[in-house]
């Protein structure tokens, strides 16, 4: 299947500082990228929906100020936390849906990214 | 939101015994799928299934839907070691992608 990478794959920062996850997919181009947040032991919650050129869709409750999204081209996608706080340490996952005609659109996902916020 | 919720959320057996887990969901669905996580690491698509059908197959594992019930079972068969894992339903509502995913269910096999 296709593959998605991201990077870093760890990541510690001091509070206060900005993170950037970058989200690619290496063999396929994806106009619609997913981001996930993962605390220890639970489920996956969607962030956000990444649309290549334009705006990113955020859940409620997701703060779009804190969790800077950019789609900026079809195999990239970023996430940037900004001025990160312990409460933001966490696991980040993104997926990439690949695009294909008259069928179902597969949605792979990465490794992830582990945040950890001192 | 959490529109899928799993039991058992835990599941421990032997291996070569079957393992069964259920995800039950709230709304109307286009697809329901079912993933797996080993510990910290991404997520691995196992199998999905439309709303129009009632039954799946994919190597040993075996997937049905109920729609009436609004619930689905992922049943893996002759389970090995290798399958200690996370379990996750996630149910898609419309085409474009958007999954709500269960609570999960944490598989353990011993050898």
């Amino acid at each position: 299947g296709a593959v998605v990478s991201q990077h870093p794959s760890r990541v510690i920062c001091k509070s206060g500082t900005s993170v950037k996850i970058e989200c690619r997919s290496l063999d396929f181009q994806a106009t619609t990228m997913f981001w996930y947040r993962q605390f220890p032991k639970q489920s996956l919650m969607l962030m956000a929906t990444s649309n290549e050129g334009s705006k990113a869709t955020y859940e409620q409750g997701v703060e779009k100020d804190k969790f800077l999204i950019n789609h900026a081209s079809l195999t990239l996608s970023t996430l940037t936390v900004t001025s990160a706080h312990p409460e933001d340490s966490s696991f980040y996952i993104c997926s990439a849906r690949e695009p294909r005609t008259g069928g179902y659109n597969e949605q792979f996902f990465g490794p992830g990214t582990r945040l950890t916020v001192l | 939101s959490q529109q899928g919720e799993e039991d058992p959320q835990a599941l421990s057996i032997q291996e070569g015994e079957n393992a069964t887990m259920n995800c039950s969901y709230k709304t109307s669905i286009n697809n329901l799928q079912w993933y797996r996580q080993n510990s910290g690491r991404g997520l691995v698509h196992l199998i999905l299934i439309r709303s129009n059908e009632r039954e799946k197959h994919s190597g040993r594992l075996r997937v049905t839907l109920d729609t009436s019930k609004k619930s689905s079972s992922l049943l893996i068969t002759a389970s090995r070691a290798a399958d200690t894992a996370s379990y996750f339903c996630a149910t898609e509502r419309t085409s474009y992608g958007k999954l709500t995913f269960g609570q999960g269910t944490i598989l353990t096999v011993h050898p």
